[in-house]
C-alpha cells in the first residue's frame, strides 16, 4: 500500500531564505508525482508535476527533483517571499490510476 | 474564466439530511474526480469518473452516489449525513488521466449538525 509521508510538517522562516520540503513514498512504482500549493480555504493549485522518467521540473523559484529509486522528492523553494505561505502537499500517481497525497507542509515565510 | 467551479461554497446541514454538491469544469477534460479533506487537512479520492463512466470507487460509504449527467458535470449527492462526513469537498478534472496535471475546484466546505 502507497503511503506518502512530507517532512517537516510545518516550517517558519523568514523571507529571502532558500528553503527545501521533502516528500518521500513507499512504493517507487509511479507514474508521476505532482506538488500541489493550497492557500487557507482554498482549493488546490498544481506546481509542478514530475514524469517517472524525469529527475526533475523547474518554474520560476521552484525546483522539484524525483528520486524514485529511493522513494524521494524534494520541492525547492528559492529566495523565499511571505507570499509563498501556504501548505504545499506532494501526491504520487501510482498504477492504480488515482493521486495519493502527503500530509504537507504547512509554510509560513515571514517577513 | 473559471476552470473548475463548485455549489455550494458552504454547506451546514442536520444529520439525517440528504444534499448534494454541484462540479462543472470548462476545461475540456475527460476526467473527473471528487476528492475528501478531512480536519487534519488529509486529502483522500472518493470517485473518479472518465467520460461519464465511473473508474474509481474508493470503498466510499453507499450514502454517496456520485452523478456524471456529462462529461464537464460530476456531482455529489449523499443521502443520510452523518457528522463524520464533516470535511471539505473537492472537485478536480483532468485531460485524460491521472497521469496529467489535475485541476481543482475552491472546495465545499461541508457542516454536520
Amino acid at each position: 500500500k502507497q503511503e506518502v509521508t512530507q517532512i517537516p510538517a510545518a516550517l517558519s522562516v523568514p523571507e529571502g531564505e532558500n528553503l527545501v520540503l521533502n516528500c518521500s513514498f513507499t512504493d517507487s512504482a509511479i507514474y508521476n508525482l505532482q506538488w500541489f500549493r493550497q492557500d487557507p480555504g482554498k482549493g488546490l493549485t498544481s506546481l509542478l508535476l514530475i514524469q517517472s522518467s524525469q529527475r526533475e521540473q523547474t518554474s520560476g523559484r521552484l525546483n522539484a527533483s524525483l528520486d524514485k529509486s529511493s522513494g524521494r522528492s524534494t520541492l525547492y523553494i528559492a529566495a523565499s517571499q511571505p507570499g509563498d505561505s501556504a501548505t504545499y502537499l506532494c501526491a504520487v500517481s501510482p498504477p492504480t490510476d488515482k493521486l495519493i497525497f502527503g500530509t504537507g507542509t504547512r509554510l509560513q515565510v515571514f517577513p | 474564466d473559471t476552470a473548475v467551479s463548485q455549489t455550494p461554497k458552504y454547506l451546514v446541514t442536520q444529520m439525517g439530511n440528504d444534499k448534494s454538491i454541484k462540479c462543472e469544469q470548462n476545461l475540456g477534460h475527460d476526467t473527473m474526480y471528487w476528492y475528501k479533506q478531512d480536519s487534519k487537512k488529509f486529502l483522500k479520492i472518493m470517485f473518479s469518473y472518465n467520460n461519464k463512466e465511473l473508474i474509481i470507487n474508493e470503498t466510499v460509504p453507499n450514502r454517496f452516489s456520485p452523478k456524471s449527467p456529462d462529461k464537464a458535470h460530476l456531482n455529489l449527492h449523499i443521502n443520510s449525513l452523518e457528522l463524520g462526513d464533516s470535511a471539505v469537498y473537492f472537485c478536480a478534472s483532468s485531460q485524460e488521466t491521472v497521469q496529467e496535471t489535475q485541476y481543482f475546484g475552491p472546495g465545499t466546505r461541508l457542516l454536520v449538525l
